[in-house]
């Protein structure tokens, strides 16, 4: 079964832009919201994640949206650049049970 | 920064052949994954270890599949026989205790003809 569903497939967007990546799960019981960032050749990096208790995180240029009741949410890239051109993969997790579930992932590419 | 290392990094074999892939984890991590990740999808979860025991290998298809984790520190899985379906990305994990953080390694990339 499907419980995480990732959107779009690939992005392309223009240096200086905004990139938005979704990302969408099914059971309410999942408490950590991860994205990760893979180059080619590279295993996953953890990007930036964010717990059901707070609606918004911030680091630098990355940003994540949660919205609890729409079991939604979604990475920003501000300022995108040349740089940030790679795969992005959602995650979902329980707490403690170190179980993980990974979105289908989202190819971004920055034109310079 | 300590890194979690796998080896080989490329695989070519046929089916039918044996094939195995290695992981030496960030030292003291107790929680080990191997994923599999077939090109342009996401990671799936194959066994994890919790120090040298199998806590979910639920997922591993064990008529083929096999990962032991001797003494609780690095770890080996292995396909025997190959199949062409099992050309992938292997990828191996730890995990921060308490932290929910998965460190991966590069990986090891499995070509089967």
């Amino acid at each position: 079964q499907q419980q995480v569903k990732q959107s779009p497939q690939s992005l392309i967007v223009q240096k200086g832009g905004i990139s938005i990546i979704n990302c969408a799960y099914e059971n309410t019981a999942f408490d950590y919201f991860p994205w990760y960032q893979q180059f080619p050749g590279k295993g996953p990096a953890l990007l930036i994640a964010i717990r059901p208790d707070v609606s918004e995180k911030k680091e630098g240029r990355f940003t994540i949206s949660f919205n609890k009741s729409a079991k939604q949410f979604s990475l920003h890239i501000m300022d995108s650049q040349p740089g940030d051109s790679a795969t992005y993969f959602c995650a979902v997790s329980y707490t403690g049970t170190y179980k993980y579930i990974f979105g289908t992932g989202t190819r971004l590419k920055v034109l310079a | 920064e300590a890194e979690v290392a796998q080896s080989p990094r490329y695989k070519i074999t046929e089916k039918s052949q044996a094939v195995a892939f290695w992981c030496d984890p960030i030292s003291g991590r107790a929680t080990l994954y191997w994923y599999r990740q077939i090109l342009g999808q996401g990671p799936e979860l194959l066994v994890r270890f919790q120090d040298e025991s199998v806590v979910d290998d639920s997922q591993l298809p064990k008529d083929r599949f096999s990962a032991e984790r001797l003494k609780g520190v690095d770890s080996t899985l292995k396909i025997q026989p190959a199949e062409l379906g099992d050309s992938a990305m292997y990828l191996c994990a730890t995990a921060d205790s308490g932290a929910n953080v998965l460190t991966f390694g590069a990986g090891s990339r499995l070509t089967v003809l």
